[in-house]
């Protein structure tokens, strides 16, 4: 099993539409969570922290559930630039790694 | 501030060469890591560092070595090419772990 698991999709929606995407993790140890998103060809670039009493950033929501491990990142009123490769990752503090997944395609329709 | 930069951008290798990829940050983070990324794959870690003149091997490691002698630079060697490492190649940084890391442009390696 993977350390860090997410839908690898496609998600297709149209804009305007809400699309959420969740993310499990197998470490109860792990102590930091983020969301990335990663265009084509380009380098993964920090989206949002997640904290344990859920955050927001504008049209973004995080959530982290840790009793059941897993992390939420709902998108609302998707805009054609969302169109991204969504990135979920675990800090684990044991070794030092960032645990990534391999990423939730989203592709926003006009 | 730059950030994290690496060197060079693109790079074509004949099997059997040798090149050292440079990562460099102006942010005096403590923790350092190379990826590779590899078509329609996730990022696989290849070694990292969590300090100056500290390296450890990541889930990738073999045909790599590293060093990391001042704190703002971290290479990646490549001893012998192999048109097994043709790849994309990030670099990362951060603070620590409580905080994310960021990614330098990546360096577009093909092995011939």
């Amino acid at each position: 099993r993977k350390e860090v698991e997410q839908d690898p999709g496609p998600f297709n929606v149209p804009e305007g539409a809400t699309v959420a995407f969740n993310c499990t993790y197998s470490n109860s140890a792990s102590q930091s969570f983020f969301w990335y998103r990663q265009d084509c060809r380009k380098e993964p670039k920090l989206l949002m922290s997640v904290y344990s009493s859920g955050n927001e950033d504008g049209r973004f929501t995080a959530q982290l559930n840790r009793a059941s491990q897993y992390i939420s990142l709902l998108i609302r009123d998707s805009k054609l630039s969302d169109s991204a490769t969504y990135l979920c990752v675990v800090f684990n503090s044991g070794t030092y790694k960032y645990i990534f997944g391999t990423g939730t395609r989203l592709k926003v329709l006009a | 501030n730059a950030g994290v930069t690496q060197t060079p951008k693109f790079r074509v290798l004949k099997t059997g060469q040798s090149m050292t990829l440079l990562c460099a940050q102006d942010m005096n983070h403590e923790y350092m890591y190379w990826y590779r990324q590899d078509p329609g794959m996730g990022l696989r870690l290849i070694h990292y560092s969590v300090g100056e003149g500290t390296t450890a091997k990541g889930e990738v490691p073999d045909g790599y070595n590293v060093s990391r002698l001042k704190k703002q630079n971290f290479l990646l060697g490549l001893e012998s090419a192999a048109p097994s490492q043709t790849s994309v190649y990030f670099c990362a940084s951060s603070p620590d772990g409580l905080n994310a890391e960021f990614f330098g442009p990546g360096t577009r390696l093909t092995v011939l």
